[in-house]
């Protein structure tokens, strides 16, 4: 098995872009997380899927953040406009199922943004 | 907001000492989970706790879940120098609109000197 893949591990662009973050989540799993990282905040859960429809949104910062999942393996995370403090490192996961059961979260290997 | 609290946030010691870090929270959790993350990688889990009081071990490291479950700390004897990385603890909610979500901690970073 890859594991869960995020292609792109380093993203720069200038405040104001565009951004897309991309993964594909472990074949078979049906549960799809977005963290982001910082040194002050640590690791925080943006959003997460369930079977491929978003169910908590609550940790999403801002409008300007957006995530969608339009099939099983593949979703985006999306930063428009983006701006200098959205530089973080954001990490896609998937499960089997909710932490707590048996089911473990597996972690890809992030994508480093960077907003200039 | 659950709040997990790290201690130390910063630990460097020598290869074979002892060391214990820290994960303190106000809220209630149904269990606590322990990550281990290298440079440039995710996190990746170590060990998953769930009853009050609980001890489990991994060679060297020795993970214990508070009693009223709202605490925990990772224990690892004899470091070495591979034990270096960042860990990280995270609650699992045990509240309805929140269930099965993690709340992490910000971590302790650990460096082992050879």
């Amino acid at each position: 098995d890859a594991g869960v893949i995020q292609s792109t591990r380093h993203e720069v662009t200038e405040m104001g872009q565009e951004v897309t973050l991309r993964c594909k989540p472990i074949s078979g799993h049906d549960y799809l997380f977005w963290y982001r990282q910082t040194m002050m905040r640590g690791l925080e859960l943006l959003i997460y899927f369930n079977n491929n429809v978003p169910i908590d949104d609550s940790g999403m910062p801002e409008d300007r953040f957006s995530a969608k999942m339009p099939n099983a393996s593949f979703s985006t995370l999306k930063i428009q406009p983006s701006e200098p403090r959205d530089s973080a490192v954001y990490f896609c996961a998937s499960s089997s199922g909710l932490a707590g059961s048996t089911d473990t979260q597996y972690f890809g290997p992030g994508t480093r943004l960077t907003v200039l | 907001t659950q709040l997990l609290e790290q201690s130390p946030q910063f630990l460097s010691i020598q290869e074979g000492e002892n060391l214990t870090v820290y994960c303190n929270s106000s809220s209630v959790f149904s269990s606590l989970q322990w990550y281990r993350q290298e440079p440039g990688e995710g996190p990746v889990l170590l060990v998953t706790v769930v009853t009050g009081g609980e001890v489990k071990k991994l060679k060297r490291l020795t993970f214990q879940f508070g009693d009223a479950r709202k605490d925990s700390s990772l224990h690892i004897t004899a470091a070495q120098p591979g034990d270096t990385g960042l860990y990280l603890c995270a609650g699992v909610s045990d509240r309805g609109s929140t269930l099965g979500r993690l709340y992490f901690g910000r971590g302790t970073q650990l460096t082992v000197w050879p």
